[in-house]
């Protein structure tokens, strides 16, 4: 168990409603990252962040904010949900320097009616 | 963007040696390639990873060959339990946004 929590497991929102998701570790790695999987794309990845309040955008950022106060934190945060933002959220951590060797939390369901 | 090209999915018995291979024709001389193994409801887990030859661990082997453009993951004697989605991704050690899953191949192994 790599250490990664995810909260909440299961989320059902309306559109048009803000919703944020929390991971936290307690592996004090530095990079964190947050991806989505939906059935017949894989994993893509949306933002992930290499320190305390530095962040970069993923593939597919638009739509998503992210937050990085703390090194154990790493908080998604969907502006304005939409219907095409169901999907599983999954949060990975990583050590420095070996971002191909990353450590899932067990995900996130968000349905967004 | 390094992408790779797997097989969508593969059945195998219990007992036999399974090996998935994984194509990736623009991987570049800092990249890696690292595979990922997904059960259902659950995160991607960390298997592999190597840069050339052969690499092995207490769960799979990895074999690589000198031009590089493609790998093969090779699991000894399946089980039930590694029915799974397995991923390959090639990437430098240090490009967090130049990783990419794709959908991976499904194996699944029958009694």
């Amino acid at each position: 168990d790599a250490g990664i929590t995810q909260s909440p497991r299961h989320k059902v929102t309306e559109t048009g409603t803000p919703v944020t998701l929390r991971c936290h570790q307690t592996e004090n790695h530095r990079y964190m990252y947050w991806y989505r999987q939906d059935p017949g794309h894989g994993l893509r990845l949306i933002h992930y962040s290499y320190g305390v309040k530095d962040t970069d955008k993923g593939e597919v950022s638009d739509g998503y904010s992210v937050s990085r106060s703390k090194t154990e934190d790493f908080l998604l945060t969907l502006e304005s949900a939409t219907s095409s933002q169901t999907s599983v959220y999954f949060c990975a951590i990583s050590p420095l320097g070996t971002v191909n060797e990353q450590f899932f939390g067990p995900g996130t369901r968000l349905t967004v009616l | 963007l390094a992408k790779t090209t797997q097989p969508i999915s593969m059945d195998s018995y219990e007992g036999q040696e399974v090996n998935i291979t994984c194509s990736h024709n623009n991987i570049a001389t800092n990249d890696y390639i690292t595979w990922y193994q997904q059960f259902p409801s659950q995160g991607p887990r960390f298997i592999i990873q190597g840069y050339k030859t052969k690499v092995t661990n207490e769960v799979a082997s990895l074999f690589i060959p000198a031009d590089r453009k493609s790998s093969t993951l090779s699991l000894p004697r399946v089980s039930l339990s590694d029915t799974a989605v397995y991923y390959c991704l090639v990437g430098d050690q240090t490009g967090a946004n130049n990783l990419f899953f794709g959908t991976g191949t499904r194996l699944t192994v029958i009694p």
